[in-house]
């Protein structure tokens, strides 16, 4: 079972505040690094899908980093918004297209 | 529109008692997933099918099975040989290795009593 581990686990922030956290995978066999942002009562949504080694991808106010040599990757959201509020999880593929999750950064923006 | 549908939303069975969980979507997806959610917990594999007619056991995959006959459904029976069974249970599905990410459907919560 491959080890994807994410800090912090949760996160209170207020309105506009920039924040990140860290998605760790193992380094070996690298293929991609997903991540998805999952909102209260409503499905997963994908976010990022990053396979370069020093990609980096935008939407919006939110962008994500990779380091495939060291195994980590960081997601940040710069002027945090309520709507933002929901747990951010990061996916490692292993073998086939399977997809071991971390346990994800609850992230909570109050005003 | 495209999504995957799983129905129903929450469910009680007794102990003891088999229930099979569905999973429908309109992707055209290849793939398709079973993850089961507990409290403080990631997200973890059950069963993955990548075509129809087959289908390979993940992490978790004692006291489960699963079929796959058609490309748009990948029902998931929990057995009564599950020892804790109550859980939140999440399908998804990829084109081929997920190289745009999962497409999740919305969830099931089985409690078991």
């Amino acid at each position: 079972i491959l080890n994807v581990e994410q800090s912090p686990q949760s996160l209170h922030v207020q309105e506009g505040d920039s924040t990140n956290f860290t998605c760790s995978f193992p380094s070996s066999n690298f293929y991609a690094l997903h991540w998805y942002r999952w909102e209260t009562a409503k499905s997963p949504e994908a976010l990022f899908v990053m396979t370069l080694n020093g990609d980096e991808k935008k939407k919006g106010r939110i962008s994500a980093t990779l380091n495939t040599k060291e195994g980590y990757s960081y997601l940040y959201i710069k002027g945090s918004q309520p709507e933002d509020s929901a747990t951010y999880l990061c996916a490692f593929p292993g073998t086939a297209s399977k997809l071991t999750f971390g346990t994800g950064t609850r992230l909570q923006v109050t005003l | 529109d495209g999504g995957i549908t799983q129905s129903p939303k929450y469910l009680f069975r007794k102990e003891g008692q088999n229930v099979t969980l569905s999973c429908e979507q309109n992707l055209n997806h290849d793939a398709m997933y079973w993850y089961r959610q507990d409290p403080g917990q990631g997200l973890r594999l059950i069963y993955y099918s990548q075509i129809v007619n087959d289908f390979q056991k993940g992490d978790i995959a004692e006291g489960y099975s699963v079929s796959r006959e058609k490309k748009e459904s990948f029902p998931l029976t929990v057995t009564s040989a599950q020892k804790n069974p109550t859980a939140f249970y999440l399908c998804a599905s990829s084109t081929d290795r997920g190289v745009y990410g999962y497409t999740f459907g919305s969830g099931t919560r089985l409690t078991v009593v």
